[in-house]
């Protein structure tokens, strides 16, 4: 089945740093995004990318869409506290009669030092 | 717009015991996915429903079932609760399923003991 390798596993940042992670797959994605998710919460959608060398902005974050269409990676500039909580990073796949599902990455945990 | 709501949050069930969560999507959408959440799998998809049928599965043993309803809520059914099944239960909803993104919700925190 379809694989998303998402890295680092989790960072420690003092905080107004700028991070970086990133999804690779051996698949290929028609649609990238990126979900933060804070304890005891669903993963609520940061940004999507829908072709293939897309460079997409959401305030401080910004994300791209491989020209491969097999990565993505998303970045995190001057980092602020509430930033804390785990990133995934998804691929949309078409599974066929209409229907649409998401892999996931395994996340990566940012914590911020204040 | 409300937003999708789970229920129960939290439930503690036994081995052997069946449990069935609830999901009411944003008003609209027709299309309900669930996804199992563990610190080992991470999020694995379970299915997804859209008017009342379900479109796609994944790769879960046939305990775990589902099923949609007219007004586009939804419930998911394990019976014969394993340990092994305790985990976060995620619902998504969107209008179609698919680009025009999935919304969240809060999800279900299943125990088996």
């Amino acid at each position: 089945g379809q694989q998303l390798n998402q890295s680092p596993q989790s960072m420690f940042i003092q905080e107004g740093e700028d991070v970086s992670m990133n999804c690779t797959s051996s698949s290929i994605f028609n649609t990238w995004l990126w979900y933060k998710q804070d304890p005891g919460e669903g993963p609520v959608l940061l940004i999507a990318l829908y072709k293939a060398g897309e460079l997409t902005s959401n305030g401080r974050l910004t994300a791209q869409f491989g020209i491969t269409r097999k990565d993505s990676f998303l970045n995190i500039s001057a980092s602020i506290p509430s930033d804390v909580g785990i990133y995934f990073c998804a691929g949309l796949s078409y599974s066929g009669a209409g229907s649409y599902q998401l892999t996931f990455g395994k996340g990566t945990k940012l914590s911020v030092i204040p | 717009k409300a937003g999708v709501t789970q229920t129960p949050r939290y439930l503690i069930k036994t081995r052997g015991q069946q449990v069935t969560l609830s999901c009411s999507p944003i008003s609209g959408h027709r299309s309900v996915s669930w996804y199992q959440q563990t610190p080992g799998q991470g999020l694995q998809f379970l299915f997804e429903y859209f008017s009342e049928t379900q479109r796609n599965k994944g790769n879960f043993p046939g305990r775990f079932s589902g099923r949609q309803f007219s007004n586009s809520r939804s419930e998911m059914n394990v019976s014969t609760l394993e340990l092994g099944d305790s985990a976060l239960y995620l619902c998504a909803s969107s209008l179609t399923a698919g680009a025009d993104g999935y919304t969240f919700g809060s999800g279900t925190r299943l125990t088996v003991v």
